[in-house]
């Protein structure tokens, strides 16, 4: 979608390894998400913030880390990366406005192996 | 907290025919409901989406779906389906008051529309 972009769109890495996924936005929205997608669960908040150097965790944040120096850039890290993470993830922004849903990245598709 | 379950995790359908998606929520506040739809190895894009007024919201490509408050559902209908509405969509919800705009999706509904 045009204002949010995510990278890389595909990564390929080893167990053990740290990997970063960055997510930018052009909208100056307040709001911005990391989810990942699994089959069988559909889309789970890893974790999000609601303002530079304001986060908060998700509902399956264990093994992620995430920062927001700017309003624009919101990076997930995933600190020692294991098979299970292996997974699309997907950035979201949203506006602080009543009745706003979100706007999705194109998504990063992540193997571990 | 909220909770969406979208009861058919595949929908298979012939071209033309009529299809309906269901979802359930559960939630002890006001909600505003949402409906997402996924093309293949795309991000999710708003289908449409009730905040208040009318129960029945149009939303784009034809789709609507009407809010039920109380069975809680939000069931999303298309009266003739076509090849490219093969996709995954996805129920959300979020609270309607306070400062939480977390939305909580649906697992998901993988429409197959076939020829």
């Amino acid at each position: 979608d045009a204002g949010i972009t995510q990278s890389p769109r595909h990564k390929v890495t080893e167990t053990g390894t740290p990997v970063t996924l960055r997510c930018h936005q052009t909208e100056n929205h307040r709001y911005m998400y990391w989810y990942r997608q699994d089959p069988g669960h559909g889309l789970r908040l890893i974790h999000y913030s609601y303002g530079v150097k304001d986060t908060d965790k998700g509902e399956v944040s264990d093994g992620y880390s995430v920062s927001r120096s700017k309003t624009e850039d919101f990076l997930l890290t995933l600190e020692s990366a294991t098979s299970s993470q292996t997974s699309v993830y997907f950035c979201a922004i949203s506006e602080s406005v009543q009745g706003d849903g979100y706007t999705f990245g194109s998504g990063t598709r992540l193997t571990v192996v | 907290a909220q909770s969406v379950t979208q009861l058919d995790s595949q929908v298979p359908v012939f071209e033309e025919a009529p299809v309906e998606l269901r979802c359930n929520y559960s939630s002890s506040v006001s909600v505003y409901l949402f409906w997402y739809v996924q093309y293949p190895n795309q991000g999710l894009q708003l289908l449409l989406k009730y905040l208040s007024g009318s129960t029945l919201v149009k939303g784009i490509n034809g789709f609507e779906a009407e809010f039920n408050k109380s069975q809680t559902s939000f069931h999303l209908r298309k009266p003739s389906v076509h090849i490219s509405d093969t996709a995954e969509y996805f129920c959300a919800v979020r609270p309607s008051g306070g400062s939480n705009y977390k939305l909580t999706f649906g697992k998901g509904t993988l429409l197959t529309v076939n020829p």
